[in-house]
């Protein structure tokens, strides 16, 4: 079955210290990757997506991601993490053959802790 | 403007109770979602309004019924929850077939006694 694995639960960092969030996908086609954002008791905001035009995404607020075929992976990244980053990040991947109102399956999740 | 809306911010009810959910979008979107999100878990799909026809329905129990009345505006109305029903109820949209992406709401945090 098509899946999303975040490989770590919970990931701390240092304030001004790189970020790296490992998400890895499995997808028989030219998958349609996402990573999102949710902070505490808010909505999930879009950080960037993958779509094929170039395998390093950049997105908001620093972050971005590489789309890596051979590995299945799309880590996301930031070069220098801020307190505002702390929150739980999703990778997500669009179910194969759902078209474009189709089914999103969501990794577990990986919260960020950025400490002083 | 990326904006999904949603009405209320916090809802409590009663097991008895009926009560409605309200989202809205004025992006153009013509694919709206209904997801239920408990406590550090991922959100999980329930309900897929396509043109405002119903498109996907997760096996989710009558009590909640969704609507779309017209292509800005969703709601999903409760009736006899339970307190296994209390979560985050959130909201999110997209534009087929320009885009698959979808822009969520704040959320409806649900709780029922």
């Amino acid at each position: 079955a098509q899946s999303v694995t975040q490989l770590d639960s919970h990931v701390s960092v240092s304030e001004g210290t790189p970020v790296l969030l490992r998400c890895n996908y499995s997808s028989s086609y030219s998958p349609s990757l996402f990573w999102y954002v949710q902070h505490p008791n808010k909505g999930l905001q879009l950080l960037l997506k993958y779509t094929s035009a170039a395998t390093l995404v950049k997105g908001i607020n620093g972050f971005e991601a590489e789309f890596k075929k051979s590995e299945t992976s799309f880590h996301l990244t930031k070069p220098s993490a801020h307190m505002s980053d702390a929150a739980e990040y999703f990778c997500v991947v669009r179910r194969d053959g759902s078209g474009n109102t189709g089914k999103l399956i969501f990794g577990q999740g990986t919260t960020l802790q950025v400490k002083p | 403007d990326t904006e999904v809306t949603q009405t209320p911010k916090h809802l409590v009810m009663g097991m008895t109770n009926k009560k409605s959910l309200k989202c809205e979008q004025h992006m153009g979107h013509r694919a709206m979602y209904w997801y239920k999100q408990k406590a550090k878990k991922p959100p999980e799909l329930m309900f897929v309004y396509s043109y405002e026809k119903l498109s996907i329905n997760e096996s989710v129990p009558s009590r909640f019924s969704p609507e779309c009345p017209n292509s800005s505006l969703l709601n999903l109305h409760l009736h006899a929850l339970q307190p296994e029903d209390s979560a985050l109820y959130l909201c999110a949209s997209s534009h087929p077939p320009v885009s698959d992406t979808q822009y969520f709401g704040p959320g409806t945090r649900l709780t029922v006694l």
